[in-house]
């Protein structure tokens, strides 16, 4: 099994719909959480920076992380057309060390007007 | 802050020609890492560096790849000879500290024809 699994897409939705993003992770001694977003032609910058289980809230975006079945998740609520790009979940594989982060192939999303 | 810059940002070639690929961290960050982007295989580790020093170099594929960084502002990822294989796109990041999130830049382009 991968240590990090994701599923590519691609999802399509109209705007304003909710969005639900979804990764699966192997080990369950993981503890840092991320999601980066990518548009295309750019690099990947970071969303969301979670810290064990529970749910973290940014305006539109909510970070959830279920560590009793390694599942971690995005939604996106109110989706806009400027939300289309591509969504990495990332995990910390050690203590620490930044070295040790291990992406998923990251999920397409297009949201039409 | 000018945020990580890398160059070029496109690059087509010939196989067995050297590759350079150049990369400036943002200024007072600590680590610095490069990456390859596929759709085969998603965001992998190359090698990164702390302080100027090559921490973590098992994820360069072969020796035909190489990394330096000479100070703390500049580094370059070397492909010595080039094969097509190697085509994807090369990103550089960058991060304040082990537990601070990772900045990328927009990547370099990479074609071996």
């Amino acid at each position: 099994q991968k240590e990090v699994e994701q599923d590519p897409g691609p999802l399509s939705v109209p705007e304003g719909a909710i969005v639900s993003l979804n990764c699966t992770y192997s080990n369950s001694a993981f503890q840092y959480f991320m999601w980066y977003r990518q548009y295309s032609r750019k690099g990947p910058e970071l969303l969301m920076y979670t810290y064990s289980s529970g749910n973290k809230e940014d305006g539109r975006f909510t970070a959830q992380v279920d560590k009793s079945s390694k599942y971690i998740s995005l939604f996106i609520r109110d989706s806009q057309p400027s939300d289309s790009a591509t969504y990495l979940c990332a995990i910390l594989r050690g203590s620490g060390s930044q070295g040790n982060l291990i992406f998923g192939k990251g999920t397409k999303l297009s949201v039409k007007p | 802050d000018a945020g990580v810059i890398q160059s070029p940002r496109h690059e087509v070639t010939e196989m067995g020609q050297e590759v350079t690929l150049r990369c400036k961290p943002i200024s007072g960050h600590d680590y610095l890492f490069w990456y390859r982007q596929t759709m085969m295989r998603g965001l992998e580790l190359l090698i990164y560096f702390n302080n100027n020093v090559p921490i973590d170099d098992s994820g360069m594929p072969e020796d035909r790849f190489s990394a330096k960084m000479p100070n703390a502002s500049f580094s370059t990822l070397k492909i010595q000879p080039s094969e097509p294989r190697d085509s994807a796109v090369y990103f550089c990041a960058s991060s304040l500290s082990s537990n601070q999130p990772q900045h990328f830049g927009d990547g370099t382009r990479l074609s071996i024809l």
